[in-house]
């Protein structure tokens, strides 16, 4: 079946400009999650959506950061006034529900570049 | 911080069973031991999961000792295409203010070798 699917794929922009990321997650999961992976680290957790509910976002490095999952399907990480240390790839994971003995399915990331 | 310990680094040989090693030691009860692997250029690949006792799924068997404090991952029959970063990662079982978000450390990255 489909997995997690995120776009674009690749995403070069210059400082200050604002970026939009996709992730449309696994039909019919519950929760979303965003990471963001430094080259050569491990993903860190930026947020967490349960449905349309963001319920922790203690990740998100700065308040240029903004994600949202109006529908409680498809979600958008916003990134306003990109600096170059934003650069990375960010990945979207979605699990059925909010039980934690569920896994959490991640797609294969957007790599953002800020030039 | 990540609350696992891995070697940086291992090797296997093709067609040999690959035992990776991880250290939890402070692990609490109500805390799963997760693994991940993640190859070059794509996402982390969930492998497998525990509570207590061993699991075993078409990718690997999960060896958790009796104490919990550590635990090791066997792929039974490794091919060139497990070559990856292996992710450890112990996970709160419920709720009460978390969020079941996942902690990544370094991880071991698997070289297998013809």
């Amino acid at each position: 079946g489909a997995g997690v699917s995120q776009s674009p794929r690749y995403k070069v922009a210059k400082r200050g400009q604002d970026v939009a990321l996709r992730c449309d997650p696994i039909s019919g999961h519950v929760s979303l999650f965003w990471y963001q992976q430094a080259l050569g680290q491990g993903p860190e957790f930026l947020t967490y959506f349960q449905n349309e509910a963001q319920l922790d976002k203690s990740g998100l490095p700065s308040d240029r950061f903004f994600a949202e999952r109006p529908e409680g399907s498809v979600s958008t990480l916003k990134i306003q006034r990109t600096q170059q240390e934003d650069s990375a790839v960010y990945l979207c994971a979605s699990s059925r529900s909010g039980q934690f003995n569920q896994p959490q399915h991640f797609g294969d990331g957007t790599r953002l570049s800020i030039l | 911080d990540a609350k696992t310990t891995q070697p940086p680094s291992m090797d296997c040989a093709e067609g040999r069973a690959a035992n990776l090693p991880c250290n939890h030691s402070t692990i609490s009860g109500n805390e799963y031991v997760y693994w991940y692997r993640q190859i070059h250029s794509q996402g982390p690949q969930y492998i497998i999961h525990g509570l207590k006792n061993n699991e075993t799924n078409e990718m690997a068997s999960l060896i958790i000792t009796e104490d919990r404090k550590s635990s090791t991952l066997i792929l039974p029959h490794a091919t060139l295409r497990d070559t990856a970063v292996y992710y450890c990662i112990v996970r709160f079982t419920h709720g009460s203010g978390n969020t079941g978000k996942l902690i990544f450390g370094q991880g071991t990255t698997l070289q297998v070798k013809p």
